[in-house]
């Protein structure tokens, strides 16, 4: 079974405060995504990454930013976090072939007060 | 730009019947489409993927089909049950690798 962890589930922090959003993977895949979605609305792509030392800006604009140092790991950082910040964040994997699922971790549920 | 559209946002219907649920999108110019399912507060999970090079896949009661030509897609539950009650989302694979979502489908199944 494939394997992508998020963490934290749930963050409940302060104005202003720095966050970083885990995302890993053990399935070796070369490509990985961040979501964005509030509560019953769509997903919005704000990140992505095709390998090491590659990233992207999804099409929604986001004031977080990532790193893709290692393969299996996709951070996803917030300098200053905002109320406007508060949403879920759900990080995805995927091989490099076309035939290759995407798989998508729990997310983490952001509130920031 | 890529616009992937559901139809219909909500759907409730009674347990035991077959349903279809539709994504359009407007570049057929795309790598493959996923079928997805998420349950309230978590994440993603894949149903069904679809090549841009085959019409359909099958997965259990689930088939999923695609004419790329026409840019759409339809997924086929049979016999739903209680338990199929969820949204469903279809995403295409398209150039630059960018996975873009529809806005998906809330299935309700009624016992």
């Amino acid at each position: 079974e494939a394997d992508i962890y998020q963490t934290p589930r749930y963050l409940v922090i302060g104005t202003g405060k720095k966050i970083t959003l885990e995302c890993s993977q053990t399935m070796g895949h070369d490509k990985m995504y961040w979501y964005q979605q509030d509560p019953g609305m769509e997903l919005h792509l704000i990140h992505y990454s095709y390998g090491v030392n590659s990233t992207e800006k999804g099409d929604l604009s986001s004031e977080s930013t990532v790193s893709r140092i290692r393969t299996e790991h996709f951070p996803l950082t917030l300098e200053s976090a905002r109320p406007s910040h508060t949403s879920q964040y759900l990080c995805a994997s995927s091989g490099e072939a076309t035939g290759v699922k995407a798989f998508f971790g729990q997310g983490t549920r952001l509130t920031v007060v | 730009k890529q616009e992937v559209t559901q139809i219909p946002a909500a759907l409730s219907v009674p347990e035991g019947e077959n349903l279809v649920l539709n994504c359009s999108f407007t570049d057929s110019a795309i790598y493959n489409l996923q079928w997805f399912r998420q349950d309230p507060g978590k994440g993603l999970t894949s149903l069904l993927l679809i090549q841009s090079s085959q019409r359909e896949q099958t997965s259990g009661r689930l088939n999923a089909s695609l004419d790329k030509s026409s840019g759409r897609s339809t997924l086929y539950i049979a016999a739903s049950q209680p338990g199929d009650s969820a949204t469903y989302l279809c995403a295409v694979l398209q150039g630059a690798q960018k996975l873009v979502f529809g806005q998906g489908t809330r299935l309700t199944i009624n016992p």
